[in-house]
């Protein structure tokens, strides 16, 4: 059972700030909530990883409201070298295994 | 460091081949995990190990797979028989600790085709 939904799919221009939302109804006190980035011919890689509130690095920002059901990963002005497969997990820190599931990602296209 | 160190990047057989895939996880990781990928099914967990023993195999989907983590900087997945229905791209990751609490770092993958 997939404990997250995003879209499958997003388009945008280079130069634009990127909104991708996951929806995770289901998480639990002890669950974070990280995303991976996947280009092709690669294995995922971290972005950003949150609890609550907001959390930003050099790369995104992430916001997660209060009642934690949904999480907004931002891209600020994305370029090209962006587009890639986004990932939302959310984590059980005490189960992992198939509790803790990649589902389709989000496939941005970054175009020119 | 190097990161998670995988071996072949690439892998052609023959349906019945025995095929055997390779990770070296980062140096001071306790878990590592072996993923699997293909189109239809998207980034699938076959199995993970915390310092060497196999914690959770339920997504191996049948005898056919097994992996093994003799020491803390070697581990290996090993398909026998292999079939054309295996073949996808296969990661392995390696992490500190849980990745509810950490990161998960991939290595490059072996790209396995079954003929």
């Amino acid at each position: 059972l997939a404990k997250t939904t995003q879209p499958i799919s997003m388009d945008s221009y280079e130069g634009q700030e990127v909104n991708i939302t996951c929806s995770h109804n289901n998480i639990a006190t002890n669950d974070y909530i990280t995303w991976y980035q996947q280009f092709p011919s690669q294995g995922p890689r971290f972005i950003i990883q949150g609890y609550k509130t907001k959390v930003t690095n050099e790369v995104a920002s992430l916001f997660i409201p209060a009642d934690r059901k949904s999480s907004t990963l931002s891209l600020p002005r994305v370029s090209l070298s962006d587009t890639a497969v986004y990932y939302c997990l959310v984590g059980d820190m005490q189960n992992y295994g198939q509790n803790f599931v990649f589902g389709p990602g989000t496939r941005l296209s970054v175009l020119p | 460091d190097a990161g998670v160190i995988q071996s072949p990047r690439h892998e052609v057989t023959e349906m019945g081949q025995e095929v055997t895939l390779r990770c070296k996880p980062i140096s001071g990781h306790d878990y590592l995990f072996w993923y699997r990928q293909t189109m239809m099914r998207g980034l699938e967990l076959l199995i993970y190990f915390n310092n060497n023993v196999p914690i959770d195999d339920s997504g191996m989907p049948e005898d056919r797979f097994s992996a093994k983590m003799p020491n803390a900087s070697f581990s290996t997945l090993k398909i026998q028989p292999s079939e054309p229905r295996d073949s996808a791209v296969y990661f392995c990751a390696s992490s500190p600790r849980l990745p509810g609490a950490d990161t998960q770092y991939f290595g490059p993958g072996t790209r396995l085709t079954v003929l």
